[in-house]
């Protein structure tokens, strides 16, 4: 079956601009997580939902880093007025449910490069 | 909150040798653990799981890992290494809250090189 997938594969955009990441998880996964890969680094956790509703929000780093799920299915990050710091990998990954034995799977991520 | 080190940041192997990732974790209760590898231009793929019972776990493409309470640790090992093994090795310890979700924090990883 499908995996996790992710658009875009790549994203440049300006310094100061808007900008939407797209996930679309495993059919039938109710539990979503979105997480952020700098250069060197692992995966830093960013949100967390469980179907509809963002349960764990902890990660977003400030509030220009949004993201929803609303017929808990698809995913979209929302990022305004993009920093160049905000340059990384983004990746989803998707559950069974939101418990702690359930695997995440992981899709492969959109390199988000701001200029 | 929860932490994970992984000291190595990068090993050089040869082919055919053994292998051993360390990886060593910070949380209160008992964790949940995982090994994930990552090929360049690909997603994370899980190797294996800890979550109760046998601290020897046998996962994917030959690997095990042990879980040592005491020591705080969850080593990835591999008794023969194979050239398509090279990749970045990422542990990580999720919360496994009921209910709360199973947010995963990640170590910094380890780079493994693989010499023929």
């Amino acid at each position: 079956g499908a995996g996790v997938s992710q658009t875009p594969s790549n994203k440049v955009t300006e310094k100061g601009k808007y900008v939407e990441l797209r996930c679309d998880p495993i059919s039938g996964h109710t539990a979503l997580y979105w997480y952020r890969q700098s250069l060197g680094q692992g995966p830093e956790f960013l949100i967390y939902f469980q179907g509809t509703g963002a349960a764990d929000d902890s990660g977003l780093p400030n509030d220009r880093f949004f993201a929803v799920r609303p017929e808990g299915s698809v995913s979209t990050l929302k990022i305004q007025r993009t920093e160049r710091g905000d340059s990384a990998v983004y990746l989803c990954a998707s559950s069974l449910n939101g418990r702690g034995n359930y695997e995440q799977y992981f899709g492969p991520g959109t390199r988000l490069t701001v200029t | 909150a929860q932490s994970v080190t992984q000291p190595d940041i990068h090993i050089t192997v040869s082919e055919g040798a053994s292998l051993e990732l360390r990886c060593n974790y910070s949380y209160g209760a008992t964790p949940y653990l995982f090994w994930y590898v990552q090929s360049p231009g690909q997603g994370l793929q899980l190797l294996l799981k800890y979550f109760s019972g046998d601290t020897l776990v046998q996962g994917i493409k030959g690997f095990e890992a042990e879980f040592k309470r005491s020591q705080s640790s969850f080593n990835l090992r591999k008794p023969s290494v194979h050239w398509s093994d090279a990749a970045e090795y990422f542990c990580a310890v999720g919360a496994g809250v009921t209910g709360g979700g199973n947010k995963l924090t990640f170590g910094t990883g380890t780079q493994l090189k693989v010499e023929l």
